[in-house]
């Protein structure tokens, strides 16, 4: 069965420090992609990064990079110089494809990162 | 801007009572995804559908029915609410292909006393 695992329930991080946030995944799936949200406290999630399994290259966007390991099925977020305003719960998710060809995913139970000033 | 919306943020309802929730996306999606948040547990998949009048069971479909009419509205009945339906529910919406990142709403705070 597909799943999704990060095992930090909790973190804190030093403000302009970088943080690592972990998330494992399994599936038997050659194709598939890896997503990570955040969600503030206001609710409302907004996708950061995405990548795909036969993707070469670690995907970046901005500040946020994805260390992506498959042969440990492994796919990290790392926060660089962390701010204020990334204090929030971050989700991992994985797409998964059926018959009906949609991206369903399935989520990780999620991060809550605290960023110190 | 791209933009997904529910009709509620917060809804208190009965045990019992017929509770309708409501999406709206005005980017043209053909697939249209609603989730339920519990705290420890992530967002798991209630319903999708991926054409007018179209659906799939997600992961956890019992207790719930789904409804899209039009395009761009997906509605969530929960046809007799219960206590163990209060959760925040998100609503999603991507292109059909599968890789294209989700867009969400808000979400609504359901509680059900």
């Amino acid at each position: 069965a597909q799943k999704i695992t990060q095992t930090q329930p909790g973190m804190f991080v030093q403000e302009k420090e970088a943080v690592t946030l972990d998330c494992t995944y399994d599936t038997s799936d050659p194709s598939y992609g890896l997503f990570w949200y955040k969600q503030p406290s206001s609710g409302e999630m907004i996708f950061l990064i995405y990548q795909g399994s036969y993707d070469q290259q670690n995907a970046t966007e901005g500040r946020y990079s994805l260390n992506f390991q498959k042969a440990r099925k492994s796919a990290n977020l790392v926060i660089s110089a962390s701010q204020l305003g990334d204090s929030a719960m971050y989700f991992c998710a994985m797409s998964r494809h059926g018959s009906s060809n949609t991206g369903k995913l399935i989520f990780g139970q999620g991060t809550t990162l605290q960023v110190k000033p | 801007d791209v933009k997904v919306t529910q009709s509620s943020r917060y809804l208190v309802k009965r045990t019992g009572e017929k509770v309708f929730l409501e999406c709206v996306q005005d980017m043209d999606h053909e697939n249209m995804f609603w989730y339920r948040q519990d705290p420890g547990l992530g967002l798991r998949l209630i319903y999708f559908s991926y054409d007018v009048k179209m659906k799939e069971k997600g992961d956890i479909p019992e207790g719930y029915s789904v409804s899209r009419e039009k395009k761009e509205r997906f509605s969530l009945i929960l046809e007799s609410a219960s206590t163990n339906q209060t959760s925040m529910y998100l609503c999603a919406s991507e292109n059909s292909g599968g890789h294209d990142e989700q867009f969400f709403g808000p979400g609504t705070r359901l509680t059900v006393l």
